[in-house]
């Protein structure tokens, strides 16, 4: 079975605390993604990347950045947390050849 | 950009009944996927479909190109289809772009 795996289920961090959100896919997708999901907000594309070293910014890039240095490894960074940067993030992957879509677990992040 | 909207927004049905939620698009797309939350939980793919139907269990999905439409339908409701269903669109190799979602609660 496909897999995504995001390392922290949920995560308290402190104001101004620099924040890795770790992604890794088992599927050899090259396209990878990062989401944060608000409640009325729906799904808001942060940043994704459609092979190593390449990044592109989604709809909300400020205030994050990303690394792709493996193809199956996807970073999300919070250079300086803050608090209105409490949400939920997910990651997904997606094949480029079948379109097929998986989205990790999610990490509950709360900014303090 | 493509815009994706979903109805009904909420939706409560007893348990047994026929459900049927509706996604419309505004510009052709490679393919449509249908999304399923469960309160708290992740997101899980139902369908990924690019024409006619798809047939999962209890879940039926459909989608008509010309009409840029797509149905999610749910024969015999249970309580455990209570969850956010979510359309979303993608062409060629672009993001993905998602409905707000249809929140479905069925009561036994």
């Amino acid at each position: 079975d496909v897999k995504v795996t995001q390392s922290s289920r949920y995560l308290v961090k402190r104001t101004g605390e620099k924040v890795f959100l770790e992604c890794v896919q088992d599927m050899d997708h090259e396209n990878m993604f990062w989401y944060r999901q608000d409640p009325g907000l729906g799904l808001r594309l942060i940043y994704f990347s459609y092979d190593v070293k390449m990044k592109e910014k989604g709809d909300i890039p400020e205030g994050y950045s990303v690394s792709r240095e493996k193809k199956e490894r996807f970073s999300l960074i919070l250079e300086s947390a803050s608090t209105n940067q409490t949400s939920m993030y997910l990651c997904a992957s997606e094949s480029s050849s079948n379109y097929g879509y998986t989205f990790g677990s999610g990490t509950r992040l709360t900014v303090v | 950009k493509n815009e994706v909207e979903q109805s009904p927004q909420n939706l409560t049905a007893q348990e047994g009944e026929f459900i049927t939620i509706n996604c419309s698009y505004s510009v052709g797309i490679s393919a449509l996927h249908w999304l399923q939350q469960h309160p708290g939980g992740g997101i899980v793919s139902l369908f990924m479909l690019s024409s006619g139907k798809k047939k999962h269990g209890r879940l039926i999905a459909t989608i008509n190109i010309q009409e840029k439409h797509s149905s999610l339908h749910i024969t015999a409701s249970h309580p455990r289809d209570s969850a956010v269903y979510i359309c979303a669109v993608g062409v060629g190799n672009t993001p993905l772009v998602f409905g707000k979602g249809t929140r479905l609660s069925v009561i036994a």
